[in-house]
Formats: C-alpha cells, structure tokens, sequence
C-alpha cells in the first residue's frame, strides 16, 4: 500500500526567501507525482505534474523534482510571496492517487 | 464548463438521513474520481469511474456509500443513513485519460462540505 509523507507540517519563512517542501512515498512504481495547492476552505489547484520518466518540472518561481528510486519529491518556491501562502500537497500516483497530509506554508511580509 | 464543479458547496444534514452529493466534470473527461478528505489531512480516494461503470470502488468506507455516473458525465455520490463521522469535504476530480499512462493529470472541483449533526 502506497503511503506518501510530507515534511515538515507546517513552515513559516520571510517573504522573498526561497524554499523546499518535501515529499516521500514507499512505493517507486509510480505513474506519476502531483503537487498541489490549497487555500483554506477550497479545492485542489493542480500546480505540476511530473511523469515517472521525467525528472523535474517548473512552472514560473516552482520546480518539482522527481527521484523514484529513493521514493523522493521536493517542490521549491523562489522568492516566496505572502499570495504563496497556502497547502502544499503531493500525491503519487499507482493506480489510485494517494497524498500526503500536506504542509502548512506561511510567507511572512 | 471552465472546471469541475461540485453541487451543494456546503451540506448540513442530521444523523440517519440520506444525502446526495452532485459531481459535474470537465466537458470530454471520461475519468472521474470522488476523494473525501477529514480536517487536517490530505484527500482519500473513494471511488473512480471510467465512463458509466465503476472501475474501482475500493475507497468506499462501507455500503452506506454509493456513486453513480448513468450517462459518463455527471456522477452523484450517495451516502444513506449518515453519521458523525461522514462529515468531511467531498472533492471530485476529472482526468482526460484512463488510469493508466500518461498525462492524466487529475483536475479537483471545489468541494462539498457535509456536515452531519
């Protein structure tokens, strides 16, 4: 059973830093790995998808990374904005989509 | 339409009664999936349609659970004798593709949130 963890839970950085979010999961046999955004009381706003043959993606100030073979994914914000502020979370995909628990950013102005 | 959408936003209900939660998905998407997700943490698969039929309904808690999509569009999920504890944030997603391969990137509506008093 896949299982997909995030660390940390929560992180608070000054705006304009740049930062990591983490994403382990126990089962490389993967599809693919999805990061995802969340405001509070809202859905799911996909933010990049990365396929298991690909190694990275970036979109704007975001870049996903992918190691399946040590069952790894960061996301990394540059020059982190207080609109950044949200829940990250990642989910990998077998053959259901299975996230994490999500981490808790907060951009200090 | 732009997105996926979710009927009611919101859904307060007492114990013991029967509720319907509405799902119409991105316009061409034979995928759709119902996640359900508890305060504090992330989304859990429920249910997933390919079309009109079930392909995997190994997320659903207990038989009190049930979706539909009659036509491969729309999907309800229908939750009989609520409880407490069914109160969560019920997410849909579509997805162009089948579960397998590549680029079926998974697309959320917003959301219902049911309550059960």
């Amino acid at each position: 059973k896949q299982e997909v963890t995030q660390i940390p839970a929560a992180l608070s950085v000054p705006e304009g830093e740049n930062l990591v979010l983490n994403c382990s999961f126990t089962d490389s046999a993967i599809y693919n790995l999805q990061w995802f955004r969340q405001d509070p009381g809202k859905g799911l706003t996909s933010l990049l998808l990365i396929q298991s043959s690909q190694r990275e993606q970036t979109s704007g100030r975001l870049n996903a990374s992918l190691d399946k073979s040590s069952g790894r994914s960061t996301l990394y914000i540059a020059a982190s904005q207080p609109g950044d502020s949200a829940t990250y979370l990642c989910a990998a995909r077998n053959e259901k989509l299975t996230f994490g628990t999500g981490t808790r950013l907060t951009i200090i102005p | 339409g732009a997105g996926v959408s979710q009927t009611p936003s919101n859904k307060v209900t007492e114990k013991g009664k029967y509720v319907e939660l509405r799902c119409d998905p991105i316009s061409g998407h034979t995928a759709l999936y119902w996640y359900r997700q508890s305060l504090g943490q992330g989304p859990e698969f429920l249910i997933y349609f390919q079309g009109t039929g079930a392909a995997d309904d190994s997320g659903l808690p207990n038989d009190r659970f049930f979706a539909v999509r009659p036509e491969g569009s729309v999907s309800t999920l229908k939750i009989q004798r609520t409880e407490r504890g069914d109160s969560a944030v019920y997410l849909c997603a579509s997805s162009p593709r089948t579960a397998r391969g590549a680029g079926n990137e998974q697309f959320f509506g917003p959301g219902t949130r049911l309550t059960v008093l």
